[in-house]
């Protein structure tokens, strides 16, 4: 049982370059997020989903656009990378009313030079 | 509006010696809170929860409104809670774990 998987684990981008991350999880969990964790800030959610076609903005949403098309799956894109958002990426998933319980991937290491 | 804070990155104590992982919130609504770890090389997860009121590991969390925090404690530490601590706040509404996290505290045992 993989839980939840990240794909890719590290990437290097250039500036103004486009990629996405793949979250994929095996629970049958409704519900999906993207958090972003920098040194000093804790994690901070990005976007998330309540159910598959369904998104939301989370608290810092810009610069990045996602998309569940699939239940299992949650990918988070990069159209125009900034320094900015290098950053260690996490994506998360959990069951309804289960208060607090977030299952999560081993994180993915972005750099924007 | 919501905020979790922990005030301390590092807490450095001896094996045997009581730990205290101080945690703080501002939430002007009645607050859930949480507390997760991630060990070296492990993925982060859910340690325990205030609802529960679980000792989990040794540790115990209890939740105290009047100060507004959720202080983590364990009378006596190990090698293995060497790890980085997070305090979360949360769901908020409609059970999507929408959870606000503090910037965690890394706890270092020494033997």
């Amino acid at each position: 049982n993989a839980g939840v998987t990240q794909t890719p684990k590290f990437r290097v981008l250039k500036t103004g370059q486009s990629m996405t991350l793949l979250c994929a999880q095996d629970m049958n969990h409704e519900y999906m997020y993207w958090y972003r964790q920098d040194p000093g800030m804790g994690l901070r959610l990005i976007h998330y989903s309540v159910g598959e076609g369904t998104t939301a903005k989370g608290e810092v949403p810009d610069g990045y656009n996602v998309s569940r098309l699939k239940k299992q799956n949650f990918l988070l894109g990069l159209e125009s990378a900034a320094p900015s958002q290098t950053s260690v990426y996490f994506c998360a998933s959990s069951a309804p009313f289960r208060a607090g319980e977030l299952f999560f991937g081993e994180g993915s290491r972005l750099t924007v030079l | 509006a919501q905020r979790v804070t922990q005030p301390e990155k590092l807490l450095s104590v001896f094996k045997g010696a009581p730990v205290e992982l101080k945690c703080n919130y501002s939430y002007s609504g009645s607050p859930e809170l949480f507390w997760y770890v991630q060990y070296s090389r492990q993925r982060l997860q859910l340690l325990l929860r205030h609802i529960s009121r679980e000792s989990i590991k040794g540790f115990t969390a209890d939740l105290n409104k009047g100060e507004t925090s959720f202080h983590l404690k364990k009378p006596f530490a190990q090698e293995e809670d060497s790890a980085m601590y997070y305090c979360a706040l949360g769901p908020f509404s409609g059970g999507y774990n929408k959870l606000i996290f503090g910037a965690g505290t890394r706890l270092a045992v020494h033997p």
